[in-house]
Order: C-alpha cells, then structure tokens, then sequence
C-alpha cells in the first residue's frame, strides 16, 4: 500500500467551476499535509499547508483535513486556466522522519 | 517562504563524465535539504536527505557512491552525477526544509547525458 494515494486523473473541469482534489494516506499518525502545484516542466510550488482537522482557506484555495478517515483535499474556487496543473498532495509522516511522502499527483485542466 | 536556487539549469554531458548540481538557499539557514529525481510523466522520486555537516542518508536504490551529496553549509548543497550514463538524463530538484516541515523546491536541473 502506497503511503499516499492520489487520484491520477486527469480531472477537467470548466472554467469558474470548483475543482476537488483527494488525498488519502496511510500513517494514521501523520502529522503534516501539504499541497503543491507542478507545472509541466517546473518544479513544485508550495499552495497550502494544513496541520489540524477542518478547513484551511488562503484566496481561491481551501484545503480540507480528516485524520479519522485519513483523507486530505484540495479545494480550488472559480478555476482558472491557469490552475491547469498538476496537483501533488505530501505528507510528514508521524515517525519523526522529516521527509514528506509525495502522491502521484492529479493533473488538472480548466477549460475556457 | 525559503526561496531556492540551482545552477545549472540545464546541462548536457557525455557519457562517462561527471557533473555537480548546486543548490542554494538564498534567504534561509537549511539545516536538512532533499534531493529528488523526476522523470518524465512521473511523480518525483526522493534520492536522498542532505543535512549540514553530516553524511547524506540516501534512500533504497540509490547508490551513495555514483550520487555524491556534499552539504557543507546551511546554504549550499551540491549533487555530483558521477559517471554519468544515459539513463541517469532526469530533472533533479532539490528543497529546503523549512520551520514546519514543509518543503521549497528550487527550479530544478534538466540533465541530459548523451
């Protein structure tokens, strides 16, 4: 089982629609979940981070964390062609490691 | 958050030489730096856990003595590709850990072994 678990996609959605993200992971004990966004050809860029359970809002973004289900999402308000991307959920492990496991990412498309 | 550099961004080598990657933290002491590896189409690929003035920690499979990891300042982390060979041609990035474990990538460095 692989320690995060991201759908692969790809997920289109039209423009101004709300695109959803999932993330799940396994290590019950994990501690820090992060959002990144890569575009094709860059490196990732850091877009949210969330530690406890609830909602986490920056701008157009909102990041949702349940650590009973082990599930983490990301929400992106009135999508954008540029948020066309592909999305990597990370998590910090509960074992006092300090690298993040990283999820296959979600490529997303916002349609004009 | 941190902002980080690499140098080069891209480079083209021949087969059997060797080639170093820099990577910079300009605004922030990295006490731990990661190097990662990414293919095409692939998700990224952890090589290895550089921290300041001691030994890198490399992951399964990668082998310490063809991927050189120095980190000899909270600033600076270089990556040696020693002996490059074709299938070594990837984008290596690298990160800094920041205060909350959370990670900032540098550009990247597209390296091409012909």
């Amino acid at each position: 089982q692989k320690e995060v678990e991201q759908n692969s996609g790809p997920l289109s959605v039209p423009e101004g629609a709300i695109a959803s993200l999932n993330c799940t992971y396994s290590d019950r004990g994990s501690q820090s979940f992060f959002w990144y966004r890569q575009y094709s050809g860059k490196s990732p860029e850091l877009i949210m981070s969330i530690y406890s359970n609830g909602d986490k809002e920056d701008g157009r973004f909102t990041a949702q964390l349940n650590k009973a289900s082990q599930y983490v999402s990301l929400l992106i308000r009135d999508s954008q062609p540029s948020d066309s991307a592909t999305y990597l959920c990370a998590v910090r492990a509960g074992t006092g490691a300090n690298n993040l496991f990283f999820g296959t990412g979600t490529r997303l498309t916002v349609i004009p | 958050g941190a902002v980080v550099s690499q140098h080069p961004s891209w480079v083209i080598c021949k087969s059997g030489t060797s080639v170093k990657i820099e990577c910079r933290s300009l605004d922030f002491q990295a006490t731990t730096m990661f190097w990662y590896r990414q293919f095409p189409k692939q998700s990224l690929m952890l090589m290895a856990t550089s921290n300041e003035g001691s030994k890198a920690t490399y992951e399964q499979g990668v082998e310490k003595d063809k991927f050189l990891i120095n980190h000899a300042s909270l600033t600076l982390s270089t990556l040696t590709v020693t002996s490059a060979h074709p299938e070594d041609s990837s984008f290596y990035i690298c990160s800094v850990q920041g205060l909350t474990y959370e990670q900032y990538f540098g550009p990247g460095t597209r390296l091409t072994v012909t």
